[in-house]
């Protein structure tokens, strides 16, 4: 079993549509979760940091961590074209070693 | 602007060279990672460093080389030895316990 699981889609949604991303873990020490915006050809770019089980938003963006399912997801209220991207989960047990899902395809059609 | 500086932004290499990519950082980020990109693949970890002067290979550290002579800097050199180094290489770097990576905006290394 991989540590991180991550459908890598792709996934297509209409501009103003919600897009609902996930990943499941295996190693119940991570207690440090992160989701990464990457362009094509660009590095990616941290988008949301959590530590604790629960919801954190950002703007358009919610993070949604629930540890007790290893479990974690994430929002994009009211879709743009510009947030047509790969989107990677990663989470670290704090000892410097980041584990990343495979990335989501997600394209914002207008 | 704090943030981590990746060059070249792309590198040609002909067989049998070695190739050294560059990644410095100015936010003064204790560890420093090197990873592989490949597509449909994610992202896999070569080398990560903690501390100056100390670092550690990855999963696929094979036909790969780096320094750590500087805080900022965390220089990959990709061998001969590397069979396939045709990717897109990322350097990042983080606060030694808190996970939050911060990532360079790559390298492209094509071998010609």
């Amino acid at each position: 079993q991989k540590e991180v699981e991550q459908d890598p889609g792709p996934l297509s949604v209409p501009e103003g549509a919600i897009v609902s991303l996930n990943c499941t873990y295996s190693n119940s020490a991570f207690q440090y979760f992160m989701w990464y915006r990457q362009y094509s050809r660009k590095g990616p770019e941290l988008l949301m940091y959590t530590y604790s089980s629960g919801n954190k938003e950002d703007g358009r963006f919610t993070a949604q961590v629930d540890k007790s399912s290893k479990y974690i997801s994430l929002f994009i209220r009211d879709s743009q074209p510009s947030d047509s991207a790969t989107y990677l989960c990663a989470m670290s047990d704090g000892n410097n070693r980041l584990a990343f899902g495979k990335g989501n395809q997600v394209v914002v059609i207008p | 602007d704090g943030g981590i500086t990746q060059s070249p932004k792309y590198l040609f290499r002909k067989e049998g060279q070695n190739v050294t990519l560059s990644c410095e950082q100015n936010l003064n980020h204790d560890a420093m990672y090197w990873y592989r990109q490949d597509p449909g693949q994610g992202l896999r970890l070569i080398y990560y460093s903690q501390i100056v002067n100390d670092f550690q290979k990855g999963d696929i550290a094979e036909g790969y080389s780096v320094s750590r002579e500087k805080k900022e800097s965390f220089p990959l050199t990709v061998t001969s030895a590397q069979k396939n180094p045709t990717a897109f290489y990322l350097c990042a770097s983080s606060i030694w316990d808190r996970g939050e990576a911060f990532f360079g905006q790559g390298t492209r290394l094509t071998v010609v």
